[in-house]
């Protein structure tokens, strides 16, 4: 079962700060974040296991809350290189190892 | 460049062809993946190889047959597709299932 983000879309301008949410009906053994630009691969951001701390890359964060079973991810004074749709991949703890399922998606656009 | 490679990069097939898409890993990676992307649709996990052992089969119609004949190189074989098959079809690795994902450009494909 896929996990639920939010918001679906977003738009900043340069500075300013978001918050993406990611959510699970199950127990969560990891959670993943990517972010895919328009025409290319997904790009590795961070991994949330469980029991762990807040990651961070560059000025964007994330915290795993395992009573929620819900991860966000945090963008801080958002620059433009910070426009594409952002994935958030969870692994359950029940299920074989590498089944990694992902939200929808949040599009995110950074503006001048 | 992620060091994962995809080939070929567009096609475009008939519901009666057969084709193959590739993936060629140069990471020294022990965990290999199929992923569909569908416009307005999540990530979908189709197959998972670990230590070239297919772990993860997630419900994937018997028209997809992938083959992995050692840890780099991962195969799909597709026959007999139907329009709603047309896809982004993404390959990924990992150095072990749960470690993060490592993305190919992926393959776009058309079915007539």
């Amino acid at each position: 079962q896929q996990p639920v983000q939010s918001p679906q879309a977003v738009i900043l301008r340069e500075g300013e700060d978001a918050v993406i949410n990611c959510s699970s009906s199950k127990a969560l053994y990891s959670v993943h974040w990517y972010r895919q630009k328009h025409g290319e691969a997904p790009v590795f951001l961070m991994i949330l296991l469980k029991g762990g701390e807040q990651k961070g890359h560059e000025k964007i964060s994330a915290s795993f809350n395992e009573k929620k079973q819900q991860s966000s991810l945090y963008l801080t004074a958002s620059q433009l290189s910070y426009s594409g749709t952002y994935f958030c991949g969870t692994e359950r703890a029940t299920d074989s190892w590498g089944k990694l399922q992902f939200g929808a998606g949040t599009q995110v656009v950074v503006t001048p | 460049e992620t060091g994962v490679t995809q080939t070929p990069r567009h096609l475009v097939m008939g519901m009666t062809n057969k084709k193959s898409l590739k993936c060629e890993q140069h990471l020294g990676h022990n965990a290999m993946y199929w992923y569909k992307q569908s416009a307005k649709k999540p990530l979908e996990l189709m197959f998972v190889y670990n230590f070239k052992e297919q772990t993860e089969n997630n419900s994937v119609p018997s028209r997809f047959s992938p083959e992995c004949p050692n840890s780099s190189h991962l195969f799909l074989h597709l026959h007999t597709l139907q329009p709603e098959d047309s896809a982004l079809y993404l390959c990924a690795s990992s150095q072990a299932a749960t470690e993060k994902l490592f993305f190919g450009s992926g393959t776009q494909l058309s079915v007539l």
